[in-house]
């Protein structure tokens, strides 16, 4: 158990609709990553979030959105899903913002169908 | 952009036999570090290198960061069935905070 918990764990939708994901990092941690894992692609890193603040940007689309509020959580916010997005989508926590492990969550598995 | 790549991306051995995955990378990383994915699982750290010709050993793993920091390599001796898994590499640009994670290359280990 790595400490970072997301919810929910699975997510079955259909194309066109909007989910939240919800990701809580260690205690303590203060750097929220966010990857995007399918079968052909990988880990693709979709954003970074330090205390708050959005600090690194990756292959994230325009459709999607994130955010960390003040108690140091963070959500995902997908919308206008295509199938294609069907993945499952990792949040990771650090102490710093540069640096340091990253400890994964056990992950959301999106199915857009 | 930055390109991180693995190879091989999948490998099959014996029981007991070696392995060794490597990692490459289109320009100077600040920082490498390895993470173990079991299947179904999340990816787990391993390890950090930071400096030029680093060597790190974990029991039976050896991590080592290449001397022009754009290359790096995994091996396990004698690998065993709890060695099953995806492992990634993830690496760190000069700039920036974004972390590159490689392809992965996925261990299948015969018993």
């Amino acid at each position: 158990d790595s400490g970072v918990t997301q919810t929910p764990k699975h997510l079955i939708t259909a194309t066109g609709q909007r989910v939240t994901l919800r990701c809580s990092p260690r205690s303590g941690d203060l750097s929220v990553y966010w990857y995007q894992q399918s079968l052909d692609q990988g880990l693709q890193f979709l954003i970074q979030y330090y205390n708050g603040e959005e600090r690194a940007k990756g292959n994230i689309l325009e459709r999607f959105s994130a955010q960390q509020f003040p108690d140091l959580h963070s959500e995902l916010n997908l919308s206008s899903l295509e199938l294609g997005d069907s993945a499952l989508y990792f949040c990771a926590s650090s102490v710093e913002v540069r640096g340091y492990e990253q400890y994964f969550g056990p992950g959301t598995r999106l199915t857009v169908t | 952009g930055q390109q991180v790549m693995q190879i091989p991306q999948y490998q099959h051995v014996q029981e007991g036999e070696d392995f060794t995955t490597y990692c490459n990378s289109s320009t100077t990383l600040s920082n490498i570090q390895w993470y173990k994915q079991r299947p179904g699982g999340h990816p787990v750290f391993l390890i950090q290198l930071v400096k030029s010709g680093e060597v790190k050993k974990q029991k039976r793993l050896t991590f080592q960061f290449g001397e022009a920091k754009k290359n790096s390599s995994l091996h396990i001796t004698a690998t065993q069935t709890t060695d099953v898994g995806t492992y990634f590499c993830a690496g760190r640009g000069d700039t920036g905070n974004q972390f590159y994670f490689g392809t992965g290359t996925s261990l299948t280990v015969i018993p």
